[in-house]
């Protein structure tokens, strides 16, 4: 069974980091390209930035570009979401999600999320 | 960047019912790139339906996707009442984007 599951959410204030942590198990995690989805309370989903398998691929949002940096560890089973300059537009559920489809178009799993929190 | 457009916002059905729900790009996706998820409320997203039309594994086949070029739907032929929720469409084409989401709530 797949399963993804993130931590290092919380409160942070606004110019501040936080790193997100999605621990995967139930599938080969070094064959496949993975993604960060964020949600803001009450709204819509947005594609925040995407890792190709071996890491040497990464992709980013306008919106987080300069600021976000997605890496991972294939030994660890484990993607990581490095936020800096933190904004209260920021402030979300952020969801890691498995990706599938030529060049990660689609996400087949996702994690129950983790809140991160922008505000004084 | 390709901007998905759902309509409608809220669709209110009674179980039983048919539902179309539309999502519409200002520029052409391939089929091949167009997906739709179900979110119910506290949980993650669930993929449905990819490449426009293959529904994901486990997924009932009440669901259904169809379209091509800029206009794309989802119609679940008799709704379950498990399948009150939002429903969000998304495109990968130069990015990924998501449409804003349609609510299928109960009559």
């Amino acid at each position: 069974e797949v399963q993804l599951l993130e931590s290092g959410g919380g409160l942070v204030q606004p110019g501040g980091s936080l790193r997100l942590s999605c621990a995967a198990s139930g599938f080969t995690f070094s064959s496949f390209a993975m993604s960060w989805v964020r949600q803001p309370p009450g709204k819509g989903l947005e594609w925040v930035s995407a890792i190709g398998s071996s890491g040497d691929s990464t992709y980013y949002a306008d919106s987080v570009k300069g600021r976000f940096t997605i890496s991972r560890d294939n030994s660890k089973n484990t993607l990581y979401l490095q936020m800096n300059s933190l904004r209260a537009e920021d402030t979300a559920v952020y969801y890691c999600a498995k990706c599938r489809g030529p060049s990660c178009s689609y996400f087949d799993y996702w994690g129950q999320g983790t809140l991160v929190t922008v505000s004084s | 960047e390709i901007v998905l457009t759902q309509s409608p916002g809220t669709l209110s059905l009674s179980p039983g019912e048919r539902a179309s729900l539309s999502c519409r790009a200002s520029q052409s996706v391939s089929s091949s790139y167009l997906s739709w998820y179900q979110q119910k409320p506290g949980q993650a997203p669930r993929l449905l339906i990819y490449g426009a039309s293959s529904r994901a594994s486990g997924i009932p086949d009440r669901f259904s996707g169809s379209g091509s070029g800029t206009d794309f739907t989802l119609t679940i032929s008799r709704l379950e009442p498990e399948d009150f929720a939002v429903y969000y469409c998304q495109q990968y084409g130069s990015s990924r984007t998501f449409g804003q989401g349609t609510k299928v709530e109960i009559k």
